[in-house]
């Protein structure tokens, strides 16, 4: 069946450092990768998307690409800040049926 | 853009209590809208996925007896908890669908937290 899977957490990092959040999935077909971001006690946020093979998201400094060759959405960020902190959720979604399917969610924790 | 409301935001309630939890599109029309539920560290898990005018598709091991969704026009899903339990305590999440948009398979409430004595 369809699945994400993504690194575990917590990451730690100090602030200004790179980031990388990997994230691979299993699918038929072609589906859409999306990454939202859940910051303490609320609901769930877009951050970015990529529709289809190469298609590079990137949205606030974050960014990532749809390699279907290696079945991967890795979410990178150059330079991190302590408001980045939050829990980090890399999806997949057909648009037939409309579920989303997530991934366990990786925290993200940056110090000062 | 478009708007999901999620109310109330925080309940603290008594065992055997039943918790209705309203999820409102503000802006747009969702003929789909999905409940979620969250443990703490935590995944999210689909519990349903609420139709306007019809019954809800409940995920396997969901009690639909327990868990009772109302879907009764084109911008309000309820989640009702049937006699809860202090086991039912969790973060509950809705989503609406907007099939008019390109950028975004769905939209998120801020949650609702759930907490059962």
């Amino acid at each position: 069946g369809n699945s994400v899977t993504q690194m575990e957490g917590p990451v730690t990092l100090s602030e200004e450092a790179f980031l990388t959040i990997n994230c691979t999935y299993t699918a038929t077909g072609y589906p859409s990768l999306f990454w939202y971001v859940q910051y303490p006690g609320e609901g769930l946020q877009l951050l970015l998307k990529a529709t289809k093979a190469d298609d590079k998201g990137s949205n606030k400094g974050f960014e990532a690409t749809y390699r279907k060759e290696t079945t991967s959405f890795h979410l990178e960020k150059g330079s991190v800040q302590v408001s980045d902190s939050a829990v980090y959720f890399c999806a997949l979604f057909y648009n037939q049926g409309g579920k989303l399917i997530f991934g366990q969610g990786t925290e993200l924790s940056v110090k000062p | 853009g478009a708007v999901v409301s999620q109310h109330p935001s925080r309940v603290i309630c008594k065992s055997g209590t039943s918790v209705k939890i309203e999820c409102r599109s503000l802006d747009f029309q969702a003929t789909t809208m999905f409940w979620y539920r969250q443990f703490p560290k935590k995944s999210l898990m689909l519990m349903a996925t609420s139709n306007e005018g019809s019954k809800a598709t409940y995920e396997q091991g969901v009690e639909k007896d327990k868990f009772l969704i109302n879907h009764a026009s084109l911008t309000l899903s309820t989640l009702t908890v049937t006699s809860a339990h202090p086991e039912d305590s969790s973060f509950y999440i809705c989503s609406a669908r907007d099939s008019n948009s390109r950028n975004q398979p769905q939209h998120f409430g801020d949650g609702t937290r759930l907490s059962i004595l």
